[in-house]
């Protein structure tokens, strides 16, 4: 079975300074990797996704996620913060062949921005 | 544009009793999820349905029973309730099981 690590419970950021999220995944191929944001008292929306392809993907609100096969990380990044980006950001693997142990989420990552 | 809805949002539950979450979806996913979040431990697969008439357990299946009901509806039942059930719950689905999910806003429950 996979699983996700993300190594930051807390991350402080200054708006407008630049973000790094870390997530690195234990998958034996290559897994479907996606980056998923929660608003206190919300739902999960989807940032992004990676199937296959470009390794660096682009996503929703300006965020962007790079493949590391090597690595085996899937870190997201974001050039400049906005208050509004203060959130829970999850990260999770799902097995390109599908079945419950495919369904994986780290334990997230609260940022928190300072004005 | 309803995506994933669920209900109710909040419950109050005393230890032993029982009730059902409701979860229904209009985007035509074949599967649908139910997981539990509680603080530190992210989200935790309860159970889930791949296909309609189809439903395995996830990570963390005991205390919980789950009906698919039709394409649409996917509920998630707590038979005698108990404290270590108190967490927050959210449905979800997608088109097909590895692809992307689609997430409700979540129900609270405290079981007291």
């Amino acid at each position: 079975a996979q699983s996700v690590t993300q190594p930051d419970i807390h991350i402080t950021v200054s708006e407008g300074a630049s973000l790094e999220l870390r997530c690195n995944y234990s998958y034996g191929a290559t897994p479907y990797l996606f980056w998923y944001v929660q608003s206190p008292g919300q739902g999960l929306q989807l940032l992004l996704k990676y199937f296959s392809g470009d390794t660096l993907v682009q996503g929703i609100k300006g965020f962007e996620a790079e493949f590391k096969r090597s690595q085996s990380s899937f870190n997201l990044r974001k050039p400049s913060v906005h208050w509004s980006d203060a959130a829970e950001y999850f990260c999770a693997v799902v097995a390109s062949g599908g079945g419950a142990d495919g369904l994986t989420f780290g334990k997230g990552t609260h940022l928190i921005i300072q004005p | 544009n309803a995506g994933v809805t669920q209900t109710p949002k909040f419950q109050v539950l005393k230890t032993g009793q029982s009730m059902t979450l409701q979860c229904a979806q209009d985007m035509n996913h074949n599967s649908m999820y139910w997981y539990r979040q509680d603080p530190g431990m992210g989200l935790r697969l309860i159970y889930y349905s791949a296909s309609e008439g189809t439903t395995d357990k996830g990570e963390v299946p005991n205390g919980y029973n789950v009906s698919r009901l039709n394409k649409r509806e996917f509920s998630l039942r707590l038979e005698s309730a108990a404290p270590s059930q108190t967490s927050v719950y959210f449905c979800a689905s997608s088109e097909e099981v590895g692809n992307t999910i689609y997430f409700g806003e979540g129900s609270w429950l405290t079981v007291v």
